[in-house]
């Protein structure tokens, strides 16, 4: 099955700084990459998204790249803000949520 | 709409008891999931349904029975709990590829 590896496990900036998270995955044919912030005592929720014919997607503060090749895709959150500071999971796809693994979450601290 | 529901928000059980955990959405979605999430492991996906009447197993099913009666609710079952239930689970709505998330329910098996 699909395997997903998230790297950092624990990241702190200085705000204003770049934040950057890491994931690889492991099956070619997983097409579908969401990113997803947890906050403290509350659920993930999407925050950005890339499928697997894209290379780039960028939505004001935050940006996620893929390659495809290499099997990776990266979080880049830009001008970091203490409202930033959460845990961030990566996932990867194949066809649907019916097959979906997620990373073992990144716990980001924007220091102010 | 307030999104996904989950109760309890804390329950703490003695192994060998039942409960169920409870989920509801407002949002009319077909797919709804029931993932746990443990320490160092991330979300993992215990059962899914496509829709009222319909249910699957995901990775970790084993302890956990599903049903979906109406497109609203999608209760998990535990029947006899035991320590490795330990958890924290979340309850999905899905609409397209947008995952919604409900706020949890934490888990502990004595």
């Amino acid at each position: 099955g699909e395997n997903v590896e998230q790297h950092p496990s624990t990241l702190s900036v200085q705000e204003g700084d770049s934040a950057v998270i890491k994931c690889t995955y492991s099956d070619s044919a997983s097409n579908y990459f969401p990113w997803y912030k947890q906050e403290l005592g509350k659920g993930p929720q999407l925050i950005i998204d890339i499928r697997s014919n894209v290379g780039e997607k960028k939505d004001q503060r935050i940006a996620v790249t893929l390659n495809k090749t290499a099997k990776h895709f990266s979080l880049h959150i830009t001008e970091t803000q203490p409202e930033d500071s959460a845990v961030y999971f990566c996932a990867a796809l194949l066809g649907g949520y019916q097959k979906v693994t997620f990373g073992i979450g990144t716990k980001l601290q924007v220091i102010p | 709409n307030a999104g996904v529901t989950q109760t309890p928000k804390f329950q703490v059980l003695k192994t060998g008891q039942s409960m169920t955990l409870q989920c509801a959405q407002d949002m009319n979605h077909e797919y709804m999931s029931w993932y746990r999430q443990d320490p160092g492991m991330g979300l993992r996906l215990i059962h899914y349904s496509v829709g009222a009447g319909i249910t699957d197993q995901g990775e970790v099913p084993n302890g956990y029975n599903v049903s979906r009666s109406t497109t609203e609710d999608f209760p998990l079952r535990l029947l006899s709990a035991a320590p490795s239930q330990t958890s924290v689970y979340f309850c999905a709505s899905t609409k397209g590829e947008t995952q919604y998330f409900g706020p949890g329910t934490r888990l502990l098996v004595l």
